[in-house]
């Protein structure tokens, strides 16, 4: 089976831009989570989308969000970028059976 | 407050020797712990995960102990190999290893040939 697959791998936005972010699930899984990494903080869940609703969420402002499809597959969004946003977005899917499994991740950088 | 804790930020390992990385947490309703390894410029990669009604889970050369009553598990890599050299996460989880995972700081692991 494939992996789980993330696009973009790198982006550059400035201050104040909205940027969008998008994973593509292992086939059949229909969880899928998004954690941001940054060196300072680790790895921190974001949320979690199951069957296309969320089903968990950390504890992020709302300039976070996402949604998911009915492919399973799913966005993030974060709107009005701050300096403190960049970090290294990661996506996991699971099968709801044995834990997640994680994409490359999108590494954003806001200038 | 940090409830998955991995206190060495860094291990340095002669190959072929054994590889032990420790974890701590504080949440006593986590029932589910994982070990992810990661290189850099890619996603975390799941190794061996161990429920909370086990002391212990084996895979090839990586094992996991739980010591639930001290709130701690470790990873023992043996035979470090090379290639083991990653940073190394432990996780905990309320559900069986489905989310919200949260995540220690991760350890550094060089394994020097």
């Amino acid at each position: 089976k494939a992996g789980v697959t993330q696009t973009p791998r790198y982006l550059i936005k400035t201050r104040g831009q909205q940027v969008t972010l998008s994973c593509s699930p292992i086939s059949g899984h229909r969880s899928v989570s998004w954690y941001q990494q940054t060196p300072g903080q680790g790895l921190q869940f974001l949320f979690e989308y199951f069957s296309e609703t969320q089903r968990n969420k950390g504890n992020f402002p709302g300039r976070f969000s996402g949604r998911q499809f009915s492919n399973s597959r799913s966005e993030m969004n974060v709107s009005t970028l701050e300096l403190g946003d960049s970090a290294l977005y990661l996506c996991a899917s699971s099968s709801g059976l044995q834990g997640q499994f994680f994409g490359p991740g999108t590494r954003l950088t806001v200038l | 407050d940090q409830q998955v804790k991995q206190n060495s930020p860094s291990l340095s390992v002669q190959e072929g020797r054994i590889s032990i990385l420790n974890c701590d947490y504080t949440n006593s309703m986590f029932d589910y712990f994982l070990w992810y390894k990661k290189y850099p410029a890619e996603g975390p990669t799941f190794l061996i995960s161990i429920s909370s009604i086990k002391d212990k889970n084996e895979d090839g050369r990586f094992t996991v102990f739980l010591n639930k009553s001290a709130k701690h598990l470790s990873l023992h890599i043996v035979p470090s190999q090379p290639g083991d050299s990653a940073v190394y996460f432990c996780a905990a989880s309320y559900t069986s290893g489905n989310t919200p995972l949260v995540f220690g700081k991760g350890t550094r692991l060089s394994v020097i040939a």
